[in-house]
Formats: C-alpha cells, structure tokens, sequence
C-alpha cells in the first residue's frame, strides 16, 4: 500500500516550457487534490476533483491544469511555465466523507528559471 | 473565505518542557479540523484529526482541543523530545476542501 504517490520528485524548467506533474493513489479515495507551498504561505488549494469525472478550482488555478484520469490517478499540467510557478507542489487525496483523514504524496520540488 | 492564523510563528524550547501550538479560524462551519507534521523538505504526516462534534483528541502525546464556537484549536506535546523539531500545521476543512495555516516551527533544545 504506497498511499499517494507523486513524479517527478524534482524538475527544473526554463520559462515557457510545459510539464505535468502526475500523483496516484491506491486508497480507494474518491476526491484529489493539487497544493502548492510557498515559503511563509502555508498550502494553498490550485485545484481539486472531489469524483471521479469533476474538477473544480481552488484558491489559486491560474496558470493550471488538471485531469482526472481514473479513480486513482489526477494530473496537473503547466501549459507555459512561468517564475511564479517555483514551488513544492503536493497532491493529496481524501475518502470525500465528513471526518476523513486527507493524506499527502512527499512532494515534487519545481524550480522555473 | 475561510482565513487559518497559527501563532506563534516559530517556538524554542529545551528537552522535556511541554508545547503549546494555537489554530484559529474565521469560519466557523467547519466539518473537521486536521494537525499535521511536515519535516524539512518532506510532505505532511497526519498527526490528528478532530472532527466538528469532538471537543478533543489525543495520540500518545499528543492532545488536540477543538472550540469550534470561538474558532480555536490547540495542539499540546507533553514533554518534547528533540525528534519533535518540525513544523506543524493546522487546517480545517469546510465541505472539500482544507485552508491550512503557515504553520509553527518547532526546535526541541537537547
């Protein structure tokens, strides 16, 4: 049992070029979710799916995408990164009912120059 | 729009004293509230989880108080150890989603 796991760990990127950033897991969980950290900021919600087939922005979507792939899998795609963008991104997923655990992948460390 | 203010932002403290985190929010319809771990370049580790109708929870220890009325949360670490230096985050959930606080950053003096 991985719980949620995230790729890449880490990735550079020069201003302009496109990424996704991929997260799964194996909980059977029905909502995901994407987070970015910033220093002093605390985690701020980007996007989140809360079933299978729905999507629905967060605090901070632009500049964002996302898909849902299956139950399992939920990806974030940066169509043109920019500076703004470097970040720890953190996917999490939740079982969607009242008094559920959210639980977090370890991370993808994103640094756009 | 649901507003999450942890104070302090940074604590010391030597061995064995105990650790007093505080959690507010503005909103105060929440469905649960969660503490969670995060170690230096890491990703969040769980630590408890209150729901709406709990005035408390406790893991080892650990004890979490919940006044959803004032919007306040507390979290306690009895007799800190310096594998307890972290930072510790509070964030409350309101229908899907979680607003987090900045977090307090913990250092356990040996």
């Amino acid at each position: 049992n991985a719980g949620v796991t995230q790729t890449p760990k880490f990735q550079v990127l020069k201003t302009g070029q496109s990424m996704t950033l991929q997260c799964a897991q194996d909980m059977n969980h029905n909502s995901m979710y994407w987070y970015r950290q910033d220093p002093g900021m605390g985690l701020r919600l980007i996007y989140y799916s809360a079933s299978e087939g729905t999507t629905d922005k967060g605090e901070v979507p632009n500049g964002y995408n996302v898909s849902r792939l299956n139950k399992r899998e939920f990806s974030l795609r940066l169509e043109s990164a920019a500076p703004s963008q470097t970040s720890v991104y953190f996917c999490a997923s939740f079982r969607g009912r009242v008094g559920n655990e959210q639980f977090f992948g370890p991370g993808t460390r994103l640094t756009v120059l | 729009k649901q507003e999450v203010t942890q104070i302090p932002a940074a604590l010391s403290v030597p061995e064995g004293e105990n650790l007093v985190l505080n959690c507010s929010f503005t909103d105060s319809a929440i469905y649960n509230l969660q503490w969670f771990r995060q170690d230096p370049g890491k990703g969040l580790t769980s630590l408890l989880l209150i729901q709406s109708s709990q005035r408390e929870q406790t893991s080892g220890r650990l004890n979490a108080s919940l006044d959803k009325s004032s919007g306040r949360s507390t979290l306690y670490i009895a007799a800190s150890q310096p594998g307890d230096s972290a930072t510790y985050l509070c964030a409350v959930q309101n229908d899907y989603k979680l607003s987090f606080g900045a977090g307090t950053t913990v250092t356990v003096r040996a």
